[in-house]
């Protein structure tokens, strides 16, 4: 398995402003992925970010408004810029571990962010 | 793309009883099956998983079935205790592609 921490564990910030969220790894890691999960919700894949190349967005997200950074294999920031009410969700870093024919998928602790 | 539906989508037991929450999944190439507990205030926690070369896992007072042909899989608790009251996500997966989640199933376990 694999220990992830995040950093900050939870803010309140203002519409307009923007908050960068780190994920840190105990182990190197090629797969890192950023969701969101809305209050009472499933989770929601915003991107993956693999050390080496650059983010691959899902639909509905865009790297103006959730910039990712993956500057080595046990790190990652998601930003989430010009934030609006509607941002307010827990954030959540999660890698893959190779396992067998295929991954298996941790999660970190989230990111509570609360936007007025 | 995969479709992942979970049921039910609450689930309230009798501390002792047994609990049983259902996935069904719609792409026949899924070959990976996860199960999540998610308690309030922290991020999801694995559980327990299936790969689709095995009809049922065990771990203690968890197991995971799954019918590859009717693409279902289920999570079984027995035994039940209140620390098991939390949101339970099942997911599915092929080779190395991303998680498909399910809505999520609450679990209420009533001392």
């Amino acid at each position: 398995s694999a220990v992830i921490s995040q950093k900050p564990s939870r803010d309140i910030c203002q519409r307009g402003t923007s908050l960068t969220i780190q994920c840190q790894v105990d182990s190197q890691v090629t797969m890192m992925f950023w969701y969101r999960q809305q209050p009472g919700q499933s989770l929601t894949l915003i991107a993956t970010a693999n050390q080496g190349s650059e983010a691959t967005y899902e639909s509905g997200f865009v790297i103006d408004k959730f910039p990712i950074s993956r500057p080595n294999l046990t790190f990652s920031t998601l930003t989430v810029s010009n934030m609006s009410p509607e941002d307010s969700s827990i954030y959540l870093c999660s890698v893959a571990l190779s396992a067998g024919s295929g991954v298996t998928q941790y999660f970190g602790p989230g990111t509570r962010l609360t936007v007025l | 793309g995969e479709n992942v539906e979970q049921h039910p989508s609450t689930l309230s037991v009798q501390e002792g009883d047994s609990a049983v929450i259902k996935c069904t999944y719609s792409d026949s190439a899924s070959n990976y099956f996860p199960w999540y507990k998610q308690e309030l205030g922290k991020g999801p926690q694995l559980i327990i998983d299936i790969r689709s070369n095995v009809g049922e896992k065990k771990d203690q007072r968890i197991a995971v079935t799954l019918n590859k042909t009717a693409k279902h899989f289920s999570l079984h608790i027995t035994e039940t205790q209140p620390e098991d009251s939390a949101v339970y996500f099942c997911a599915a997966s092929k080779g190395y592609s991303t998680l498909t989640f399910g809505k999520g199933t609450m679990l209420l376990v009533s001392p």
